[in-house]
């Protein structure tokens, strides 16, 4: 079955540092990943997403994810945080059987203090 | 740019109520979704529509069912309200970009039943 782990529920980080968000999947696919964010009083937003090409994935507003097969990891990172940034992140796994659906993690909240 | 609105951002019902949440997308997408978001648990499908008039149970359809009745319409309808349905409701819809899925949410409804 797939699955995602997001292993932190809360990450906080100052203005200008590194962001590291990390996910561990669980897939018996190839899978599909993706990272969405949301922020407060918004609709999600789609970062990025992995489709089995490059393993090193970019996405909008300076985010970036690797996939990892051997760690069955796809951490979402950023070399400098900013203000904008603080919002809840989720990452995803799409299940091929059937329609394709969306598998999502719990969640990180994301605070970035000045 | 792809657009899905939802008819509410904020509601509040008694419990046993009959209430209905609408979705509207303006791209011509086949398939639609509606998930609930609670605090811990991410985003969890309860229904999903692959075309007008067709549905598919999620993985938690209890206490509720859908309608699709014309393409760009999908609606949510919770037949008797009860308190543990108050949560965030959200609604998306997707489209095939290459070999995988892009899927595009509404803001959101938040309900409230008291």
């Amino acid at each position: 079955a797939q699955s995602v782990t997001q292993l932190d529920s809360h990450v906080s980080v100052s203005e200008g540092t590194p962001v590291l968000l990390r996910c561990n999947y669980s897939s018996s696919y190839s899978p599909s990943l993706f990272w969405y964010v949301q922020h407060p009083n918004k609709g999600l937003q789609l970062l990025l997403k992995y489709t089995s090409a490059a393993t090193l994935v970019k996405g909008i507003n300076g985010f970036e994810a690797e996939f990892k097969k051997s760690e069955t990891s796809f951490h979402l990172t950023k070399p400098s945080a900013h203000m904008s940034d603080a919002a809840e992140y989720f990452c995803v796994v799409s299940d091929p059987r059937g329609y394709n659906k969306l598998i999502f993690g719990a969640g990180t909240r994301l605070a970035v203090h000045p | 740019d792809v657009k899905v609105t939802q008819s509410s951002r904020y509601l509040v019902k008694r419990t046993g109520e009959k209430v209905f949440l609408e979705c509207v997308q303006d791209m011509d997408h086949e398939n639609m979704f509606w998930y609930r978001q609670d605090p811990g648990l991410g985003l969890r499908l309860i229904y999903f529509s692959y075309d007008v008039k067709m549905k598919e149970k999620g993985d938690i359809p209890e206490g509720y069912s859908v309608s699709r009745e014309k393409k760009e319409r999908f609606s949510l309808i919770l037949e008797s309200a009860s308190t543990n349905q108050t949560s965030m409701y959200l609604c998306a819809s997707r489209q095939k970009t290459g070999t995988t899925y892009e899927q595009y949410f509404g803001p959101g409804t938040r309900l409230t039943v008291t």
